[in-house]
């Protein structure tokens, strides 16, 4: 597609729930970037794909967190065992390399809240 | 610890007015500077970008950022907004050693024009 599509949109999800958010970064781009954006803040960086392998994945908040890019293309982030801190808007973001080629595409998140 | 302030929360302005949006970083080494835009609504967007060489950079939408090394500040500018320019504008860094990815975000400045 045109830009880097992320869904769903919004998941509303009970506390202690599991949770997948999806994103479908631009074609060919082969750097895929997770961001976390909690209210007020700027977003913060979790992990980045550099292909099929997590590159960096110093972010990830703990080990309820996980994400995976099994083709080198779509990523999932996973989060199990959801707690109410966990709300935040999740960014995904691609690149056709690193920053240094022009920086990065985002998409436009998936707010997640747990009740 | 390293990080990106921005130092105005909220600004509000009239159309024509004058802009300047403040950026520190505290990381001492080389680093690329960027920033970003979100109008409301949408997802982020590169406004700029400083890699190296003239230290004033040119953006979209008429904005610049100078960028002072001694005062380790990258502050934006727009000698007149408008109404339009009404988003959340965010200053991000990569330290030159973490080429990979990994932004580094402030905390966003939201900002407002009146008509």
């Amino acid at each position: 597609g045109a830009g880097v599509s992320q869904t769903p949109s919004n998941k509303v999800t009970e506390k202690g729930k599991y949770v997948e958010l999806r994103c479908d970064p631009i074609s060919g781009h082969t750097a895929l970037y997770w961001y976390r954006q909690s209210l007020g803040q700027g977003p913060e960086f979790l992990i980045y794909f550099q292909g099929t392998g997590a590159a960096d994945d110093s972010g990830l908040p703990n080990d309820r967190f996980f994400a995976v890019r099994p083709e080198g293309s779509v990523s999932t982030l996973k989060i199990q065992r959801t707690e109410r801190g966990d709300s935040a808007v999740y960014l995904c973001a691609s690149s056709a390399g690193t920053v240094l080629s022009g920086g990065y595409t985002f998409g436009s998140g998936t707010r997640l809240t747990v009740v | 610890a390293q990080s990106v302030s921005q130092h105005n929360h909220h600004v509000i302005l009239s159309e024509a007015a004058s802009l300047e949006l403040g950026c520190n970083y505290s990381y001492g080494g080389t680093v690329n500077l960027f920033w970003y835009v979100q109008y409301p609504g949408q997802h982020l967007q590169l406004l700029l970008k400083y890699f190296s060489g003239d230290p004033l950079v040119k953006g979209i939408k008429g904005f610049e950022a100078e960028f002072i090394k001694s005062k380790f500040s990258f502050n934006l500018r727009k000698p007149s907004v408008q109404w339009s320019d009404t988003a959340e504008y965010f200053c991000a860094v990569i330290p030159f050693y973490n080429q990979g990815g990994k932004l580094i975000f402030g905390q966003g400045t939201e900002l407002s024009v009146k008509p």
